[in-house]
């Protein structure tokens, strides 16, 4: 199975900050790679896929980019909604595995 | 609108079973692949199964092979989750979701929490 190792488990920002998260998988995955955004007792919500494509909906805020084994979810400045766990997921192959979650609270 | 509503979540002794549901409406069910997925309390998400449009080819998690069945009636927008051999590993919320044709997921329920304990 393939492993996806975010980084960092944990982050705290504040509103307006630029945040990143780094997703790291144990082969090589092309672009077969998408981020979520889960906020408490609610469903996970797809933000990026394809590694860099903004899902419908999603504010330009968001971005992703990388391939093959590191790949990163950028957020160019922090709004109070966007305070939630964010889960890369990879698709290259069965099982599409998550990697463990980044938690992103407010400072 | 796409939704996604599942049921049959409950509270099950070891060993027991459960059937989930998952109800779909907005799309044309029978167009797509759909998944389970699962979140134990306070953990990390973990796919459980996914089973193609037309039901040719079912994948499932390590962890339920063996003891979970997935299905769909595409007559009645459905899928469908059989839990036999239940363990108090399996508590968890579990969601449906729609896989797209880039395979990520699109949309997914609201979760239905099956908790297995005596």
């Amino acid at each position: 199975d393939i492993q996806l190792t975010q980084s960092p488990s944990f982050l705290s920002a504040s509103v307006g900050d630029r945040v990143t998260i780094t997703c790291r998988a144990s082969q090589g995955i092309s672009s077969y790679l998408a981020w979520y955004q889960q906020k408490p007792g609610k469903a996970p919500k797809l933000l990026i896929y394809a590694a860099s494509t903004l899902q419908s909906g999603v504010p330009s805020r968001f971005s992703g980019s990388g391939s093959g084994t590191e790949f990163t979810l950028t957020i160019s400045s922090l709004q109070p909604e966007d305070f939630a766990t964010y889960y890369c997921q990879q698709l290259n192959s069965y099982p599409p595995t998550f990697g463990q979650g980044t938690r992103l609270e407010i400072k | 609108e796409v939704q996604l509503v599942e049921s049959g979540g409950g509270l099950v002794k070891p060993g027991g079973s459960l059937r989930l549901s998952c109800a779909a409406s907005g799309f044309t069910f029978s167009s797509y692949s759909m998944n389970w997925v699962r979140q134990a309390p306070g953990k990390g998400l973990e796919w459980v199964s996914s089973i193609s449009s037309s039901s040719s080819y079912i994948y499932y998690a390590d962890s339920v092979k063996g003891r979970f069945t997935i299905s769909r009636d595409n007559a009645k927008n459905s899928l469908y989750l059989q839990m036999n051999s239940l363990r108090a590993e399996d508590t968890a919320v579990y969601y449906c979701a729609r896989n797209t044709a880039m395979s990520e997921f699109d949309y997914w329920g609201q979760g239905t929490l099956v908790t297995v304990s005596s």
